[in-house]
């Protein structure tokens, strides 16, 4: 079972379309990351959020927080082809020894 | 200021071969993180270095160590490589340890044959 679920799998969308995608876990965090990774290249870290409902905005990118800090979402406007790329949601275990990742959500938006 | 390296880029080992894999990290970070990306089972945590210290380790088997020098690089080794560990490797460094913000470098390709 796998600590921090993502949703969708994967996306393919047109330019200019709205989306969210989602992580989730049963499990809760005092931080989350999101992370973003191009072919043949390194993550990218996006955001952290810490705060329960917290709400951040980068650019066309919004992230939040659930309440409860076991989840989180990531809403693109008005996607662009620079988006396309693997978005990935991480965390510390609740133990503080294991840094996990959730699987992914592959985006790619067509223009 | 210069990001995280890593060398080589790629690399073609034989089933049964050991291999050493090399990062340098961000110049002021001391902490060095080190993850195992592959199709499957997608991005896994390996071990974090601290000060020449390793501070966590993930879920796998002892042909996989490291270790951090006093500059702060850190060198990734796997003995007995078997076909499952063809993957990415990836290096990750930040200034202290166990904190969110984490910088990735490009990885390491290795394929076993």
């Amino acid at each position: 079972t796998q600590l921090l679920e993502q949703s969708p799998q994967f996306l393919s969308i047109q330019e200019g379309e709205n989306l969210t995608v989602y992580c989730n876990s049963s499990s809760v965090f005092s931080s989350l990351q999101w992370y973003r990774q191009e072919p043949g290249e390194g993550p990218v870290l996006l955001v952290t959020v810490v705060t329960g409902g917290e709400v951040k905005k980068l650019k066309r990118l919004t992230f939040q927080f659930g309440d409860a800090r076991k989840d989180s979402s990531l809403h693109i406007t008005a996607a662009q082809p620079g988006d396309t790329g693997l978005y990935l949601c991480a965390a510390w275990d609740n133990y503080g020894q294991n840094f996990v990742f959730g699987p992914g959500t592959r985006l790619s938006v067509l223009p | 200021k210069a990001g995280v390296t890593q060398t080589p880029r790629y690399l073609i080992k034989t089933r049964g071969q050991q291999v050493t894999l090399s990062c340098s990290p961000i110049s002021g970070h001391r902490s060095v993180s080190w993850y195992q990306q592959t199709p499957g089972q997608g991005l896994q945590f390996l071990f974090e270095y601290f000060s020449e210290t390793q501070r966590n380790k993930g879920n796998f088997p002892g042909r996989f160590s490291g270790r951090q020098f006093s500059n702060s690089r850190s060198e990734m080794n796997v003995s007995t490589l078997e076909l499952g560990d063809s993957a990415l490797y990836l290096c990750a460094s930040s200034l202290e340890a166990g904190v969110n913000e984490q910088y990735f470098g490009p990885g390491t390709r290795l394929t076993v044959t």
